[in-house]
């Protein structure tokens, strides 16, 4: 059975940062690209970036492109999303999500499984 | 940067049809994927591929995509289609991944 499970969200400051962290189990974690997408309260779907099975291809959205970073590490099936110089903007439930294709582009980005979803919270 | 637009909201009856647009330039170029979210959840993925189904989502559910609009379509609505829907493709020119606006589907 496949499993996402997110760790890592929660309250921080303008300016700060937090590491989301996103546990998969199920399936050859290196065979799939992954993607962080993020939902604002009340608000619509918001992809915030993928990254390739093998981790050597990433691109990101431009409201968080500089600031936050993807990674994965295939030896532990772990994905990861670093974010700094956090802004109120970016509070938002954030959901790991497994592609169906290794790759990240056109042929690719169903994501067919989700995780729970975490909540950051940017305030003072 | 490439625009995915879908209506706010749609009513259907149970056992109707209820039809769920998402126009964006030449969309019938685009692999459409299609998500079901309801209250609390995480998203659901229904459609792939403009007209493909995942394992385990019912026949009902069906998709379709040409010139500047793809269309999910959800067959004999039941209570439980009741759920936010959002559109999705990938744009080549800005390399980003775009989600619709998103539709609310109100069973009556």
């Amino acid at each position: 059975e496949v499993q996402l499970l997110q760790s890592g969200g929660g309250l921080v400051q303008p300016g700060g940062s937090l590491r989301l962290s996103c546990a998969a189990s199920g399936f050859t974690f290196s065979s799939f690209a992954m993607s962080w997408v993020r939902q604002a309260p009340g608000k619509g779907l918001e992809w915030v970036s993928p990254i390739s099975g093998s981790g050597d291809s990433t691109h990101y959205a431009d409201s968080v492109k500089g600031r936050f970073t993807i990674s994965r590490d295939n030896s532990k099936n772990i994905l990861y999303l670093q974010m700094n110089s956090l802004r109120a903007e970016d509070t938002a439930v954030y959901y790991c999500a497994k592609d169906r294709s290794p790759e990240v582009g056109a042929a690719a980005g169903a994501f067919d499984y989700w995780g729970q979803g975490t909540l950051v919270t940017v305030s003072s | 940067s490439y625009v995915l637009t879908q209506a706010p909201s749609v009513s259907v009856a149970p056992g109707q049809t209820a039809r769920i647009t998402c126009g964006g330039n030449n969309i019938e170029s685009k692999n459409v994927h299609w998500y079901q979210q309801k209250p609390g959840q995480a998203p659901v993925l229904v459609v792939y591929d403009d007209s493909d189904r995942p394992s385990g989502i019912p026949e009902r559910f069906s998709g379709s995509n040409a010139g500047n609009t793809a269309t999910l379509t959800i067959s004999r609505v039941e209570a439980g289609d009741e759920a936010d829907y959002y559109c999705q493709v990938w744009d080549i020119s800005s390399e980003h991944y775009v989600f619709g606006t998103g539709t609310k589907v109100t069973v009556l």
